[in-house]
């Protein structure tokens, strides 16, 4: 059982490039979320997925894209990278029936030159 | 939206003292509060957490304490360890326009045990 699994764990962009991080969970979780850390900032919400089929806007959504592609995945999706995006990207899921907690992904440190 | 204000954002305590991390959050209506430990270059993990229908709840060392009224919860942690040193984060439910919840974190607090 592997939780909440995240790719790339490490990536270095240029400004302008795009990618995806993608996140998949085997735990059968109905809802999805990205965060990103940064130092002093704490985890701040950047997109979410109630459930299959929905995506919503956090905090912090400008300069993102998501896609729930199934139950199971929930991709990130930088499209022109800015050197503000420097961060620590974490996936997270939780059952939100029977469970209030959150399992996170190892997490993505990205890095944007 | 929930905003959560966490207190301090550094804490140093010897091996054996007590720590207690303190946060605030703004949303009357939030009924749940979890804790989150996360080691350094490792991933937030949920350590405990209390729902609004009780004012504390203790697991071995750690304990949590809510104080509705005053809109306060804070982790307690006795007799620290060094392998307690991470930083802590808390959280509180916050509303969405959409009418999901999510979780908005404090900021954290940097917890060093000295031997």
């Amino acid at each position: 059982n592997a939780g909440v699994t995240q790719t790339p764990k490490f990536q270095v962009l240029k400004t302008g490039q795009s990618m995806t991080l993608q996140c998949a969970q085997d735990m059968n979780h109905n809802s999805m979320y990205w965060y990103r850390q940064d130092p002093g900032m704490g985890l701040r919400l950047i997109y979410y997925s109630a459930s299959e089929g929905t995506t919503d806007k956090g905090e912090v959504p400008n300069g993102y894209n998501v896609s729930r592609l199934n139950k199971r995945e929930f991709s990130l999706r930088l499209e022109s990278a800015a050197p503000s995006q420097t961060s620590v990207y974490f996936c997270a899921s939780r059952e939100p029936i029977t469970d209030y907690g959150y399992t996170f992904g190892s997490g993505t440190r990205l890095t944007v030159v | 939206g929930e905003n959560v204000e966490q207190h301090p954002s550094t804490l140093s305590v010897q091996e054996g003292d007590s720590a207690v991390i303190k946060c605030t959050y703004s949303d009357s209506a939030s009924n749940y509060f979890p804790w989150y430990k996360q080691e350094l270059g490792k991933r937030p993990q949920l350590i405990i957490d209390i729902r609004s229908n009780v004012g504390e709840k203790k697991d071995q060392r750690i304990a949590v304490t809510l104080n509705k009224t005053a809109k306060h919860f804070s982790l307690h942690i006795t007799e620290t360890q060094p392998e307690d040193s991470a930083v802590y984060f808390c959280a509180a439910p916050s509303l969405r326009a959409s009418g999901y919840s999510t979780l908005t974190f404090g900021k954290g607090t940097m917890l060093l045990v000295s031997p």
